[in-house]
């Protein structure tokens, strides 16, 4: 089945900085790459997603970028806020009919 | 995109005892999963919920512990039984209304074992 790995488990940065999480997958199947956002005490909820026919994907202040040959996946925010102090989750779909997620990042913005 | 209500919210139970907790969608959706979580740790798939058939678990997880109904294509139920402290956790359903989109979550069920 797919295997998904996050790096960092925990991410530190000063406000106005730029943050990147990165993700390897396994399965070259996968086709849909979406980023869930967790606030605390609250569910996961999507912030933006890559298909696989897409290199780069961009909104706001946050980007994705694939590279299908090598089989990773980056989150990048721009001009990081306070606000953007969360837990991030990266998934590949759809080995077996559902995504696999990442073991998260907890990103902390210091202002 | 789909809206779900999960039920409770949080309890506290006593050990030995089961808890059973519900998933409503507002729409048909085709896959439902249950998934659990520490706080502010990673999402563990617990089962896929199969509308008529028996849930698939995931390694580790077994239906006499964690029995999951799904009657129709908009609920499903997950029971933990017979719990023990190392039950307590967050325990959430998700819904995603084909391959390769969007999951939803619901609020999450923080159970509490004492």
């Amino acid at each position: 089945g797919e295997n998904v790995e996050q790096h960092p488990s925990t991410l530190s940065v000063q406000e106005g900085d730029s943050a990147v999480i990165k993700c390897t997958y396994s399965d070259s199947a996968s086709n849909y790459f979406p980023w869930y956002k967790q606030e605390l005490g609250k569910r996961p909820q999507l912030i933006i997603d890559i298909r696989s026919n897409v290199g780069e994907k961009k909104d706001q202040r946050i980007a994705v970028t694939l590279n299908k040959t090598a089989k990773h996946f980056s989150l990048h925010i721009t001009e990081t806020q306070p606000e953007d102090s969360a837990v991030y989750f990266c998934a590949a779909c759809c080995s077996a009919g559902k995504s696999t997620f990442g073991d998260g990042t907890t990103l902390t913005v210091k202002p | 995109s789909a809206v779900i209500s999960q039920k409770p919210s949080r309890d506290i139970c006593q050990r030995g005892t089961s808890l059973t907790i519900q998933c409503q969608v507002d729409s048909q959706v085709t896959m439902m999963f249950w998934y659990r979580q520490q706080p502010g740790q990673s999402l563990t798939l617990i089962a896929t919920a199969n509308q008529g058939s028996e849930a698939t678990y995931e390694s580790g997880f077994v239906i006499d512990k964690f029995p999951i109904s799904r009657p129709n294509l908009t609920f499903s139920t997950l029971t933990v039984s017979n719990m023990s402290p190392e039950d307590s956790s967050i325990y959430l359903c998700s819904v995603e209304e084909g391959q390769g989109t969007e999951a939803f979550f619901g609020q999450g069920t923080r159970l509490t074992v004492v």
